[in-house]
């Protein structure tokens, strides 16, 4: 069964900083991987996914991420943090085709505060 | 753009009363599914449906029960509420599994914070 770690539970950066957030997976295969954002008092919004190909995949919002096989990692970037990228953001792992109905399993999700 | 729709954003309920959260999609995605967010657990699965009267078990289904009449909308039920069941609640849907390049994504409804006092 697939399982998905976040190790950050917060961080805290500075307005223009750069950001990266960790994800690692737990997949015999190559999974689906996702990034969420949820706003406060919001429901979640995709920022990128992953199924194949490039290892390095664009967002919204200016957000990159990237997927490294060897280290079953999908982490997230961002060159220059806005104070409107506070939030909390999720991982998420999915299986591709695993036979049953392709459940996604998400990460207790990582809280990101910027200082202006 | 694909919405989802949650009826109520705010309830308060007592222990013990029955309650309805509603969800509705206006994309004809086939599967539609009910999450439970609570800090520091992230999203848990309570209970999906991948078309109209089917249903399967998330990983924390107990004390739910759901209901998908229409392809549209996708009910859960707490029958008898309980204080470890105040929670934020989130309902997605996403196009089913022969969706092609799409597959996977979920949509989310904006959530039903749930208070059961």
């Amino acid at each position: 069964a697939q399982s998905v770690t976040q190790p950050d539970i917060h961080i805290t950066v500075s307005e223009g900083a750069s950001l990266e957030l960790r994800c690692n997976y737990s997949y015999g295969a190559t999974p689906y991987l996702f990034w969420y954002v949820q706003s406060p008092g919001q429901g979640l919004q995709l920022l990128l996914k992953y199924f194949s190909g490039d290892t390095l995949v664009q967002g919204i919002k200016g957000f990159e991420a990237e997927f490294k096989r060897s280290q079953s990692s999908f982490n997230l970037r961002k060159p220059s943090v806005h104070w409107s990228d506070a939030a909390e953001y999720f991982c998420a792992v999915g299986a591709p085709f695993s036979g049953g109905y392709n459940k996604l399993i998400f990460g207790a999700g990582t809280r990101l505060a910027v200082h202006p | 753009d694909v919405k989802v729709t949650q009826s109520s954003r705010y309830l308060v309920k007592r222990t013990g009363e029955k309650v309805f959260l509603e969800c509705v999609q206006d994309m004809d995605h086939e599967n539609m599914f009910w999450y439970r967010q609570d800090p520091g657990l992230g999203l848990r699965l309570i209970y999906f449906s991948y078309d109209v009267k089917m249903k399967e078990k998330g990983d924390i289904p107990e004390g739910y029960s759901v209901s998908r009449e229409k392809k549209e909308r996708f009910s859960l039920i707490l029958e008898s509420a309980s204080t470890n069941q105040t929670s934020m609640y989130l309902c997605a849907s996403r196009v089913g599994l022969a969706g092609g390049p799409r597959t996977g994504e979920l949509f989310f409804g904006e959530g039903s914070r749930l208070t059961v006092l």
